[in-house]
């Protein structure tokens, strides 16, 4: 079965310093791997994904993730933390032959310090 | 612009009742899809539709109904049967066609309180 763990509820940075959210995951097949991100009452947002292209993956606002497939690992990172960076980070696992549900991480809180 | 649109974005609903959630999108994608989010929990699928007049259970469909009858819009019910419907709600929708997996984009959400 399908399944993500995201291994931080909560994440304090201050401003100007790197970004370091992780996340594995666990899948028979291939995966698709996404990062969302989610400000208060607000919707979820797309922020990059991974679909067995470049392992590498940037994304918006600065971000970008690595894949492992060897650590079934997914970390999103970002150089240089800004306050608006401050919000809920999804990671998210999906595979062709799930049908495109989504599985999701229980999310991790990122706080961005002055 | 295009994009989804929840209504209301907050709700009340006293014993017994049943309230529906509206969502709707212009972005002319196939599939939509209900989570409902608890603090702490991610999210977790309710129902989705991968085409008009077809719909699937997910995860959690008990005490929630939902309808497909146009592409653009896939209206939920929360039901009386449903004991603790008080949660932030989110539609989402996607492609179905086109290379690989199509992510999903979605509402602003609708907040749903128990009176």
């Amino acid at each position: 079965a399908q399944s993500v763990t995201q291994l931080d509820s909560h994440v304090s940075v201050s401003e100007g310093t790197p970004v370091l959210l992780r996340c594995n995951y666990s899948s028979s097949y291939s995966p698709s791997l996404f990062w969302y991100v989610q400000h208060p009452n607000k919707g979820l947002q797309l922020l990059l994904k991974y679909t067995s292209a470049a392992t590498l993956v940037k994304g918006i606002n600065g971000f970008e993730a690595e894949f492992k497939k060897s650590e079934t690992s997914f970390h999103l990172t970002k150089p240089s933390a800004h306050m608006s960076d401050a919000a809920e980070y999804f990671c998210v696992v999906t595979f062709m032959e799930y049908g495109n549900k989504l599985v999701f991480g229980a999310g991790t809180i990122l706080r961005v310090k002055s | 612009d295009g994009g989804i649109t929840q209504s209301p974005k907050y709700l009340f609903r006293k014993e017994g009742q049943n309230v529906t959630l509206s969502c709707e999108q212009n972005l002319n994608h196939d599939a939509m899809y209900w989570y409902r989010q608890d603090p702490g929990q991610g999210l977790r699928l309710i129902y989705y539709s991968q085409i008009v007049n077809d719909f699937q259970k997910g995860d959690i469909a008990e005490g929630y109904s939902v309808s497909r009858e146009k592409k653009e819009s896939f209206p939920l019910t929360v039901t009386s049967a449903q004991k603790n419907p008080t949660a932030f709600y989110l539609c989402a929708s996607s492609h179905t066609r086109g290379a690989g997996i199509q992510p999903q984009h979605f509402g602003d959400g609708t907040r749903l309180s128990i009176l």
